[in-house]
């Protein structure tokens, strides 16, 4: 049972790149988000999706789109890579969405 | 919108000291509270949840939490704390109303260093 999966686990962007974060989980679970950590500044909501082919906004989505085509997947896209954006990022899926998350082991992502 | 703080930023503690940390949230509603553990290069993992009845919730490693409605808290408890449990901790808040739709927030965490 592997849960939450996150790929890739690290990455070097330059500014301006661009890249996807893929999430997958196998549980089945409806409700699937996407966290930033930084420090001193706990976990922030980036986008979240209560279903497939649904997607929200969070606390801080500026610079990130997502998509969510199949249920076991969770995308989140950088078009244009910033400084700002060196980050860990963190997936999570729920089965209700009022239960305890389940969380992925992170992405830890510098832009140089 | 809702919010969670959690005063202290870091704790430092002595092995077999006891802990408490603290955790208050604003918002006026009926809520569901949890308690994260991220280990020193891990993943968060839940240590506990509170839904509803008994407000002292025992989770796992020996945690535990008190819910104090009219004070809006859910500190975290653990008698005697172990090396083992350096950490960082995040208390979070979810909303009943919404049911699924209205995620998680969480608190900025508090760093939990014990020393031998």
């Amino acid at each position: 049972n592997a849960g939450v999966t996150q790929t890739p686990k690290f990455r070097v962007l330059k500014t301006g790149q661009s890249m996807t974060l893929l999430c997958a989980q196998d549980m089945n679970h409806e409700y699937m988000y996407w966290y930033r950590q930084d420090p001193g500044m706990g976990l922030r909501l980036i986008h979240y999706s209560v279903g497939e082919g649904t997607t929200a906004k969070g606390e801080v989505p500026d610079g990130y789109n997502v998509s969510r085509l199949k249920k076991q997947n969770f995308l989140l896209g950088l078009e244009s890579a910033a400084p700002s954006q060196t980050s860990v990022y963190f997936c999570a899926s729920s089965y209700t969405g009022t239960d305890g998350y389940t969380f992925g082991s992170g992405t830890r992502l510098t832009v140089v | 919108a809702q919010s969670v703080s959690q005063h202290n930023h870091h704790v430092i503690l002595s092995e077999a000291a006891s802990l408490e940390l603290g955790c208050n949230y604003s918002y006026g509603g009926t809520v569901n509270l949890f308690w994260y553990v991220q280990y020193p290069g891990q993943h968060l993992q839940l240590l506990l949840k509170y839904f509803s009845g008994d407000p002292l919730v025992k989770g796992i490693k020996g945690f535990e939490a008190e819910f104090i409605k009219s004070k809006f808290s859910f500190n975290l408890r653990k008698p005697s704390v172990q090396w083992s449990d350096t950490a960082e901790y995040f208390c979070a808040v979810k909303p009943k109303v919404g049911s699924g739709n209205t995620p998680l927030v969480f608190g900025k965490g508090t760093r939990l260093s014990v020393i031998a």
